[in-house]
């Protein structure tokens, strides 16, 4: 069936270093990836996305690659501050029709330490 | 322009029990999808909703339902609640239409404790 994994599940880094997580998608059909930030209490606030028509897309800091034949997808972060701090998921969006619907990779928590 | 806003933010029940969590979709927005997201997990994909009838579900039994009210907001109710389904459920709505259909506004979530 439908699957996203992502890598890693935690990474600590630097402030000011990058940080790269990196997901694989299973549907080849997948036409839409957007990355989420989840802070507590907060609603998952969607940071960037990219679709399958295009290999990458940057706003800022952050950036998103997209390899369709290897069915895979990066979320770049450079400069990292401490309120970068959060866990991020991938996702994928199979193209069923059901435009609600998006498959999530499992989280990856990333800490920036100051 | 209001975001989406879902109630309560924290509730506890008992195995056996019956739960509905409320949510108010985005203004201009008219699909609502509900996700369940346990600990340490990404979200789950539940169903969503669209013109007031379910279109589309997850692997999710059917004492899982949701019903969408004319003005697009939504619930979700959960009959003979488990231990397992102790999770975090999130509301997301989208436009709808094309191109940004899938692009999906998240809630807060409500966090349900079973016991």
């Amino acid at each position: 069936g439908e699957n996203v994994e992502q890598h890693p599940s935690t990474l600590s880094v630097q402030e000011g270093d990058s940080a790269v997580i990196k997901c694989t998608y299973s549907d080849s059909a997948s036409n839409y990836f957007p990355w989420y930030k989840q802070e507590l209490g907060k609603g998952s606030q969607l940071i960037i996305d990219i679709r399958s028509n295009v290999g990458e897309k940057k706003d800022q800091r952050i950036a998103v690659t997209l390899n369709k034949t290897a069915k895979h997808f990066s979320l770049h972060i450079t400069e990292t501050q401490p309120e970068d701090s959060a866990v991020y998921f991938c996702a994928a969006s199979p193209n069923s029709g059901n435009t609600g619907k998006l498959i999530f990779g499992q989280g990856t928590t990333l800490q920036v330490k100051p | 322009e209001t975001g989406v806003t879902q109630s309560p933010t924290h509730l506890i029940k008992t195995r056996g029990q019956q739960v509905t969590l409320r949510c108010s979709s985005q203004s201009g927005h008219n699909t609502v999808s509900w996700y369940q997201q346990a600990l340490g997990q990404g979200p789950q994909f539940i169903f969503q909703y669209y013109r007031e009838e379910e279109n589309g579900r997850g692997n999710f039994p059917p004492r899982f339902s949701g019903l969408q009210f004319p003005n697009y907001s939504s619930e979700l109710n959960v009959n003979a609640l488990e231990l397992d389904d102790s999770a975090l459920y999130l509301c997301a709505s989208s436009p709808g239409t094309a191109p940004g259909a899938n692009v999906l506004t998240f809630g807060a979530g409500s966090r349900l404790t079973v016991l």
